[in-house]
């Protein structure tokens, strides 16, 4: 199966600080990679989603940088809040043969404490 | 809308019992996914259904395993028998066209805990 890279498998920042996670990925028929947030107890939920033909997309705290030439993505929350502690997916995939099925990263739990 | 919608939430059994988790998806999706998480392996995807229809059960572990789809409002994964090995959430995904940006939404989960 192709993989996406997800990096750290932890991370632990204070409040106010800048969290970022690393995706990588390997099949350049992807053309569609969405974050996911998993919060203890519940579903993955989409977060925020980006498509290669624009290089970062931002939604308040939350923003994706996309280099399309180094096939990664990552996923930058600013000004961390305890209440973003959760375990983060990326995704990717295609729309068309069968790169629509979506494959997801290993999780990154973040911590942010007060 | 109330989601994707599973049941049941938490279920403790002993091994060698069959274990039968439901799903209902969002009214209107039209692709279903079952999906297993664990710590050791992540989210893993097991089947997916288009039309009622499995595509792709290539995920799906062993023969112990199967998933039904018998109409647009619900699907069952069932394990026969259970093997301590199978404890994990499973979550239902489901999504209108399979094909397209638009997005899957996750049920809530159920917790399976093999004794």
């Amino acid at each position: 199966q192709q993989q996406v890279k997800q990096s750290p498998q932890s991370l632990i920042v204070q409040k106010g600080g800048i969290s970022i996670i690393n995706c990588a990925y390997e099949n350049t028929a992807f053309d569609y990679f969405p974050w996911y947030q998993q919060f203890p107890g519940k579903g993955p939920a989409l977060l925020i989603a980006i498509r290669p033909d624009v290089s970062e997309k931002k939604e308040g705290r939350f923003t994706i940088s996309f280099n399309k030439s180094a096939k990664q993505f990552s996923l930058h929350i600013m000004d961390s809040q305890p209440g973003d502690s959760a375990t983060y997916f990326c995704a990717a995939r295609g729309t068309s043969g069968g790169s629509y099925i979506p494959t997801f990263g290993r999780g990154t739990s973040l911590i942010v404490h007060p | 809308d109330a989601g994707v919608i599973q049941s049941p939430r938490h279920e403790v059994t002993e091994m060698g019992q069959e274990v039968t988790l439901r799903c209902k998806p969002i009214s209107g999706h039209n692709s279903l996914f079952w999906y297993r998480q664990t710590m050791m392996r992540g989210l893993e995807l097991l089947i997916y259904f288009n039309n009622n229809v499995p595509i792709d059960d290539s995920g799906m572990p062993e023969d112990r395993f199967s998933a039904k789809m018998p109409n647009a409002s619900f699907s069952t994964l069932k394990i026969q028998p259970s093997e301590p090995r199978d404890s994990a959430v499973y979550f239902c995904a489901s999504k209108d066209g399979l094909a397209t940006y638009n997005e899957q939404f996750f049920g809530p989960g159920t917790r399976l805990t093999v004794l």
